[in-house]
């Protein structure tokens, strides 16, 4: 057990750019949370998948982001146009369906700290 | 929808002291809470967790966490404030229907004076 990873840890960016995140989580891990953190500020829900499915999206994710996990395992989240707003901390956790009686515990990555310039 | 607050975003407390950050919740349907530790630059590690059962739980590096139904709570404390100590706390509330997303507080910010 290797736990959550993200890539890059730090990413700067042009106002107006493309970025991409990634999200590999702990390999058993059939649920995926995307969150962002901005300063000062807890985590905030962004989307959810669960296996290869998302679930949920929250107001927070505009059109311009779009977050996927095509074959279950690995998750990418990208910003389109990025915006000096889209500054944040963005977090990655995963864990188990509840079913599987472990309690919700999410297993967080280390982050991607985007800064927009 | 579920919230949780957390009063008072810097705590200072000495070494060797008590160390006590508070979190009330809102929750519809039977909660369960969590707190998680950030350090400088890295993710979310979990300190303890409520789910069902013992309503004292007992996390790592000392720290332990009562519910409290009556009173809506899940504070966070730890007997004797080491220097190590000096971290992001967050409370976190989901519950078990639906996708278990958690719903963070703003935070503490705690500093531990030599």
């Amino acid at each position: 057990d290797t736990g959550v990873s993200q890539d890059p840890r730090h990413k700067i960016t042009k106002r107006g750019q493309n970025v991409t995140f990634r999200c590999d989580p702990i390999s058993e891990h059939n649920r995926l949370y995307w969150y962002r953190q901005t300063l000062g500020q807890g985590p905030e829900f962004l989307t959810y998948f669960q296996n290869e499915a998302q679930l949920e999206k929250s107001r927070l994710l505009s059109d311009r982001f779009s977050a996927e996990r095509p074959k279950g395992s690995f998750s990418t989240l990208e910003i389109q146009r990025t915006e000096q707003g889209d500054s944040a901390m963005y977090l990655c956790a995963s864990s188990l369906a509840l079913a599987s009686g472990k309690g919700a515990e999410q297993f967080f990555g280390p982050g991607t700290r985007l800064t927009v310039l | 929808a579920q919230s949780v607050t957390q009063l008072g975003s810097h705590v200072s407390v000495s070494e060797g002291a008590l160390v006590l950050l508070r979190c009330n919740y809102s929750s519809s349907v039977p909660p369960y809470l969590f707190w998680y530790v950030q350090y400088p630059n890295q993710g979310l590690q979990l300190l303890l967790k409520y789910t069902t059962g013992a309503t004292l739980v007992k996390g790592i590096n000392g720290f332990e966490a009562e519910f409290k139904k009556s009173e809506t709570s899940f504070h966070l404390t730890k007997p004797s404030a080491h220097m190590s100590d000096a971290a992001e706390y967050f409370c976190a509330v989901t519950s078990y229907y639906g996708n278990n997303r958690l719903a963070f507080g703003k935070g503490n910010q705690v500093v531990v004076i030599p």
